[in-house]
């Protein structure tokens, strides 16, 4: 069984649209997250939450919107999607606490935005 | 704030050589260090981490890494390297819920 699973995998889109990508861990932890990476690779943190609440934010535009259901789940959401979203999105989880920062990754979602 | 640097955006090595990827960072508070490793269109998987205690802390696949406080660097290793390390390494230095990563560097093994 994944233990971080993201879908899509892929996603091919045209500006403007609105998209989501949902992301479930089967981990049992309390803290999920989303990544950003760049063509450059650079991994960036766009939000973190803990509990199904947002304690991480950072700078990230209104046009992205997580929702956490419940604990094990966290989605992304894009309004108006731009050619600078395209990038991987990565999803995490984490148990604080517990091997203190480790994260556990999903297999990332490829945004493609034409 | 805390930031990591990578020093290599790239290290090119021949199959069974040693190889040493840098990394420092700062942070005002006391840290947590992890390296991770992402195989080609996949996610990140830990290789190893330092919390606290012993500094040469060894990882999966034959890899270590030694925390230097005073040179503020935690730099991996691998004394022989196969073909399938080939991959993208990544630094990160973490305080309580958050991870900031370095840019990375790619080891590229060549036979």
């Amino acid at each position: 069984d994944t233990a971080v699973s993201q879908t899509p995998k892929y996603l091919v889109t045209q500006m403007g649209n609105d998209k989501s990508i949902k992301c479930e861990q089967n981990l049992g932890h309390d803290t999920m997250y989303w990544y950003k990476q760049d063509s450059k690779k650079f991994l960036k943190i766009m939000f973190s939450y803990n509990n199904k609440e947002l304690i991480i934010n950072e700078t990230v535009p209104n046009r992205f919107s997580p929702k956490s259901p419940d604990k094990a789940h966290l989605n992304l959401h894009i309004n108006s999607l731009e050619l600078g979203d395209s990038a991987v999105y990565f999803c995490a989880s984490s148990q604080v606490g517990a091997n203190t920062g480790e994260l556990f990754f999903g297999e990332g979602s490829r945004l493609t935005v034409l | 704030a805390q930031s990591v640097t990578q020093l290599d955006s790239q290290v090119p090595v021949f199959e069974e050589a040693p190889v040493e990827l840098r990394c420092n960072y700062s942070s005002s508070v006391s840290v947590y260090l992890f390296w991770y490793v992402q195989y080609p269109n996949q996610g990140l998987q830990l290789l190893l981490k330092y919390l606290s205690g012993s500094t040469l802390v060894k990882g999966i696949n034959g890899f270590e890494a030694e925390f230097n406080k005073s040179q503020t660097s935690f730099h991996l290793r691998k004394p022989s390297v196969h073909i399938s390390d080939t991959a993208e390494y990544f630094c990160a230095v973490g305080s309580f819920q958050k991870l900031v990563f370095g840019t990375g560097t790619r080891l590229l093994v060549s036979p």
